[in-house]
């Protein structure tokens, strides 16, 4: 069963305006990240956070991340409309040399031009 | 740099047909290798992933099978398709005991009629 979950499941908003997503999870993991794809294609890798790290910068991308309520958050700044795509959180857990990833249901997002 | 290959891009078949979906990588030695399926709208299912030649760990009971026979090539079989395996099926790969970020393939959309 897929232990991370997204919410919004679609959100639509207006270019410059920022994006907020969360995600949730019910279990221990070694990092979380966050992955985008747009329709038809294969996943993107975005960010990265390491359990014991709280926040994290890449670009206009934010990752926040609370173990204590097994949550994270993802926010894009300046949305732009090629931002539109699905967004997905994945939990990572190191299984001897195995990463596996558990992936949300995503959100949708649609940055309106 | 890698580069990761997924073919087909599509394929329709019919009930009771057998599937033969084949991923390659190029560009790194002894990969993780993994196969989801992602249903329309929906995130992805881990279907199987594979730490080295010949070791294929199933995540969940159906009638695929996978199998690893080289190094960088990873194949997902079955010998009779049902209606309920239409889907996305999409090839990843990590660095083996890395932090588990993980690369996709372009994706193959299956439809079963």
């Amino acid at each position: 069963s897929q232990q991370g979950e997204e919410d919004p499941q679609a959100l639509s908003i207006q270019e410059g305006e920022n994006a907020t997503m969360n995600c949730s999870y019910k279990t221990s993991i070694n990092n979380l990240q966050w992955y985008r794809q747009n329709s038809g294609r294969g996943l993107v890798h975005l960010i990265l956070i390491r359990s014991n790290e709280r926040e994290k910068h890449s670009g206009r991308l934010r990752v926040t991340l609370d173990t204590s309520k097994k949550s994270s958050s993802l926010l894009i700044t300046a949305s732009r409309a090629a931002d539109t795509a699905s967004y997905f959180c994945a939990r990572v857990l190191f299984s001897g040399s195995a990463r596996q990833l558990t992936f949300g249901s995503g959100t949708q997002l649609t940055v309106l031009p | 740099s890698q580069t990761i290959h997924q073919w087909p891009a599509t394929l329709v078949q019919p009930v009771g047909s057998p599937l033969s979906l084949e991923c390659t990588v190029e560009g790194t030695s002894n990969p993780n290798l993994y196969w989801y399926r992602q249903a329309a709208g929906r995130g992805l299912q881990l279907l199987f992933y594979s730490v080295g030649i010949g070791q294929i760990s199933s995540e969940v009971p159906q009638n695929l099978s996978a199998s690893r026979p080289q190094d960088r090539q990873f194949i997902l079989s079955s010998k009779k398709l049902l209606l309920s395996d239409s889907g996305f099926y999409l090839c990843a790969w990590s660095v083996l005991a890395g932090v588990g970020e993980q690369f996709f393939g372009p994706g193959t959309r299956l439809t079963v009629l």
